[in-house]
């Protein structure tokens, strides 16, 4: 079974610092999707940036960046120039080749502050 | 573009009670639907997969003759809790797959329905 893990529950930024997010996941697919989800206090999802397992290079957008390290399993967000509205639970999730749901880590409660 | 809605956004009611909570793609067809729940603080937990047209397909631990989950058409899925009792309470979450190509779609997330049972 597939599994994800973030082990920072909680992290703080001050605004316009640089942050990092860690995230790894086990799994035996070779074929993959991870994501990255924001949820602010409105508690809507939010997409913030995607990478398919085949592509080598790290999917960028905007000030969000990942390091995707198949290998090693690991796939952490970086935050650059951090903004006061980046403040909200981040969430990392996979989804198998095969499947359509999500499995979701525990999250990381990030707060940006001033 | 990609819009998913859920009606209601909150929700109070008796236990013992039913309770129907509405996911709909607004402005796209959607063959999966999601439905997650919610833990103050906590993750989402997938519940169960609803595919248009056919019996949603339930993670383990979930009762199906207590979430009862309706896909009928594709861009609409409906989540019943019956006899709703307080331990029901929780934010629902429902999402949305694209019918045009295979997995790896993105999945919109519906902004979520906040039930209490009293």
């Amino acid at each position: 079974a597939q599994t994800v893990t973030q082990s920072q529950p909680e992290m703080s930024v001050q605004e316009a610092e640089t942050v990092t997010l860690s995230c790894t996941y086990d799994t035996s697919e070779s074929n993959y999707y991870l994501f990255w989800y924001k949820q602010p206090p409105s508690r809507q999802m939010i997409l913030v940036i995607r990478q398919e397992a085949y592509k080598q290079q790290n999917a960028t957008e905007n000030r969000f960046s990942v390091n995707f390290q198949k290998a090693a399993k690991s796939f952490s967000l970086k935050i650059s120039d951090s903004q006061l509205g980046d403040t909200a639970m981040y969430f990392c999730a996979f989804m198998g080749g095969s499947q359509g749901n999500l499995i979701f880590g525990k999250g990381t409660k990030l707060s940006v502050k001033p | 573009g990609a819009v998913v809605s859920q009606h209601p956004s909150r929700v109070i009611c008796k236990s013992g009670t039913s309770v129907k909570i509405e996911c709909r793609s607004l402005d796209f067809q959607a063959t999966t639907m999601f439905w997650y729940r919610q833990f103050p603080k906590k993750s989402l937990m997938l519940m169960a997969t609803s595919n248009e047209g056919s019996k949603a397909t339930y993670e383990q631990g979930v009762e199906k003759d207590k979430f009862l989950i309706n896909h009928a058409s594709l861009t609409l899925s409906t989540l019943t809790v019956t006899s709703a009792h307080p331990e029901d309470s929780s934010f629902y979450i429902c999402s949305a797959q694209s019918s045009r190509g295979g997995s790896g779609n993105e999945q919109f997330f519906g902004p979520g329905t906040r039930l209490t049972v009293l």
